[in-house]
């Protein structure tokens, strides 16, 4: 069964603090590994896709890794607008439901200004 | 990327009742899926929706409980039906349109 685990499970940062969020999983062949943001009362927003070991994916201060068993999402001199839930996702390889994305619970975090 | 919108974004239902959510999209995809979104939850895969095919459930979830209907390509319906607490939830569709988005979600609280 594919597992996805993020932590921490919240994150509070000062203004251009910059950190990690970490996500790692258990998949038994891995088509992509998808990173979401979500805010309170909304949809998730989707930011990036990682599909191999060692590609990393970049959008102004969110920076995307991919290793065989975990991804790491950097955030550089963040923002209070950064402030949100951010979620990671595995799609696997075959099966029924081609495109089923399995979700960890995700990282909120805060960043204060 | 697609522009999903869903009715109604919010709703408070009696138990033993039924709540049908609906979910439009501005283009038309091949894919629709269904999301469940319990409190403190991973958001959960419920069924694979597929204009012109049966819709495919994941485990734990059956089709008396959660029919869904794809009468076209750009919309789609998810019934909640005889509704407990339990599935006192965010409900979410998605499409695939390159990448997987998600619409806004309906939020379903149930007394």
């Amino acid at each position: 069964e594919d597992q996805v685990t993020q932590s921490p499970e919240a994150l509070r940062l000062q203004e251009g603090e910059s950190s990690s969020l970490n996500c790692s999983y258990t998949v038994s062949g891995l088509r992509g590994l998808f990173w979401y943001r979500q805010d309170p009362g909304k949809g998730p927003e989707f930011l990036f896709t990682l599909y191999s070991a060692g590609e990393e994916k970049e959008k102004e201060r969110l920076k995307a890794t991919l290793t065989k068993k975990e991804s790491f999402l950097h955030i550089t001199a963040p923002k209070p607008e950064d402030s949100a839930t951010y979620l990671c996702a595995v799609q696997a390889l075959g099966g029924g439901s081609n495109y089923k994305l399995t979700f960890g619970k995700g990282t909120l975090l805060t960043v204060n200004p | 990327s697609a522009v999903i919108s869903q009715k109604p974004s919010r709703d408070i239902c009696q138990r033993g009742t039924s709540l049908t959510i609906q979910c439009q999209v501005d283009s038309q995809v091949t894919m629709m899926f269904w999301y469940r979104q319990q409190p403190g939850q991973s958001l959960t895969l419920i069924a694979t929706a597929n204009q012109g095919s049966e819709a495919t459930y994941e485990s734990g979830f059956v089709i008396d409980k959660f029919p869904i209907s794809r009468p076209n390509l750009t919309f789609s319906t998810l019934t909640v039906s005889n509704m407990s607490p339990e599935d006192s939830s965010i409900y979410l569709c998605s499409v695939v349109q390159h990448e997987q988005y998600f619409g806004p979600g309906t939020r379903l609280t149930v007394t």
